[in-house]
């Protein structure tokens, strides 16, 4: 059964740091891997979505990298702002043909002015 | 990508009633999607709305609690029915498959539901 852990449950940093934030999975079978934000009383966002295949995808300040055969996944945020201040979600799909994810346990952020 | 409009955003409702989540995409998608928040936890997959025909229930959850409809590839309702204080929790309505981004994965805002 596919489990999905997220590491740290909890980060505060000031603003400016650079910070990573840590995924792992237990079954490397995956179609692809998606990194989320959920905001306070919000629905999720999808920030960046790196296929099985890939190995990395970045969009602004952002990086997240895949390494399956490890069952990890790395969520890079560069010169963080108060404004990243949200839950970070990664979620794995098992499979191309049903488009279901299993969600991590959320990375909660608060980025300090 | 899609975008879902949930209803409602939020209620408070008595145990043993029943309330009735609408998800409407503004574009056809291929999947659907139920999903549960509990406090302090992550996402749990509820069920797969499939269009025409009975949803696709995940283990532990059935559809005399969780009736679903997904009478066209647009729209899609989560019922929780017999509510207890256990169901207080935020219901997502989630949409893939969309034309114009296929591996795009859109959530509605949720549904917090409180039972009293």
């Amino acid at each position: 059964k596919q489990e999905v852990t997220q590491i740290p449950a909890a980060l505060s940093v000031p603003e400016g740091e650079n910070l990573v934030l840590n995924c792992s999975f237990t079954d490397s079978a995956i179609y692809n891997l998606q990194w989320f934000r959920q905001d306070p009383g919000k629905g999720l966002t999808s920030l960046l979505l790196i296929q099985s295949s890939q190995r990395e995808q970045t969009s602004g300040r952002l990086n997240a990298s895949l390494d399956k055969s490890s069952g990890r996944s790395t969520l890079y945020i560069a010169a963080s702002q108060p404004g990243d201040s949200a839950t970070y979600l990664c979620a794995v799909s098992l499979n191309s043909g049903t488009y279901k994810y299993i969600f991590g346990t959320g990375t909660r952020l608060k980025v300090l002015a | 990508s899609a975008v879902i409009s949930q209803k409602p955003s939020r209620d408070i409702c008595q145990r043993g009633t029943s309330l009735t989540i609408q998800c409407q995409v503004d574009s056809q998608v291929t999947m659907m999607f139920w999903y549960r928040q509990q406090p302090g936890q992550s996402l749990t997959l509820i069920a797969t709305a499939n269009q025409g025909s009975e949803a696709t229930y995940e283990s532990g959850f059935v559809i005399d609690k969780f009736p679903i409809s997904r009478p066209n590839l647009t729209f899609s309702t989560l019922t929780v029915s017999n509510m207890s204080p256990e169901d207080s929790s935020i219901y997502l309505c989630s949409a893939s498959g969309d034309r114009s981004d296929p591996y795009g994965y859109t959530f509605g805002s949720g549904t917090r539901l409180t039972v009293v």
